[in-house]
């Protein structure tokens, strides 16, 4: 069965680094478009980034745009995202998605992962 | 940027009722609009696509429709594992996700 499991999460202070790990089992990780989106407790869905199954491919949300960085190791079925200069604004559970539907663009998230919270605090 | 907005924020329905939940669009999505359950303490999970197609898994309680703007989750008689927020997302153009509604027992 699929699976996605985040880790990596944690409490950092405002100006900080970090990089969430997200290890997918149970399908052919390298065939598939992966997103991160993320929520802010108690707070809605946001979209973050996206990445072609080759990694040739990514694009960001406007609010993390230059300071994040998605990428994947398809020989360990691992996808990564890179956060730097963290504001209090990036507190929130991250979760990793798969890219559901065919071959368009755009699609659904079929099967996401438990999440991993990030705190950004002083 | 497409913006979705869900009604009500929250809906207070009693076991066996039925909820009927609505997502608007800024502009056209055509039939790409998904909705999501999320439950306490989980992550969000696919409920419907393309509008109106149901995820595996999910009974056939569960009903979506609409199209271009205007987009509606039923729930036709409601169980006590229905209870959650519910969000709808459009991936038309890019991504985005409506502010969800939470389903509450009345």
């Amino acid at each position: 069965q699929v699976q996605l499991v985040e880790s990596g999460g944690g409490v950092v202070q405002p100006g900080r680094s970090l990089r969430l790990s997200c290890a997918a089992s149970g399908f052919t990780f390298s065939s598939y478009v992966m997103h991160w989106v993320r929520q802010a407790p108690g707070k809605g869905l946001e979209w973050v980034a996206v990445i072609s199954h080759d990694e040739s491919l990514k694009f960001y949300a406007d609010s993390v745009k230059g300071r994040f960085t998605i990428s994947r190791d398809n020989s360990k079925n691992t996808l990564y995202l890179q956060m730097n200069s963290l504001g209090t604004e990036d507190t929130a559970f991250y979760y990793c998605a798969r890219k559901g539907g065919g071959s368009g663009s755009f699609d659904y998230f079929d099967y996401w992962g438990q999440g991993t919270l990030v705190t950004v605090s002083s | 940027e497409i913006v979705m907005t869900q009604s009500p924020a929250t809906l207070s329905v009693s076991p066996g009722e039925r909820a009927t939940l609505s997502c608007r669009a800024s502009q056209s999505v055509a039939s790409n609009l998904a909705w999501y359950q999320q439950k306490p303490g989980q992550a969000p999970r696919l409920l419907i696509y393309g509008a109106s197609t149901r995820a595996t898994g999910f009974p056939a309680r569960f009903s979506g429709s609409g199209s271009g703007t205007e987009f509606t989750l039923t729930i036709s008689s409601l169980q006590s594992e229905d209870f959650a927020i519910y969000y709808c997302q459009q991936y038309n153009n890019w991504y985005s996700f409506g502010q969800g509604t939470k389903l509450e027992i009345k």
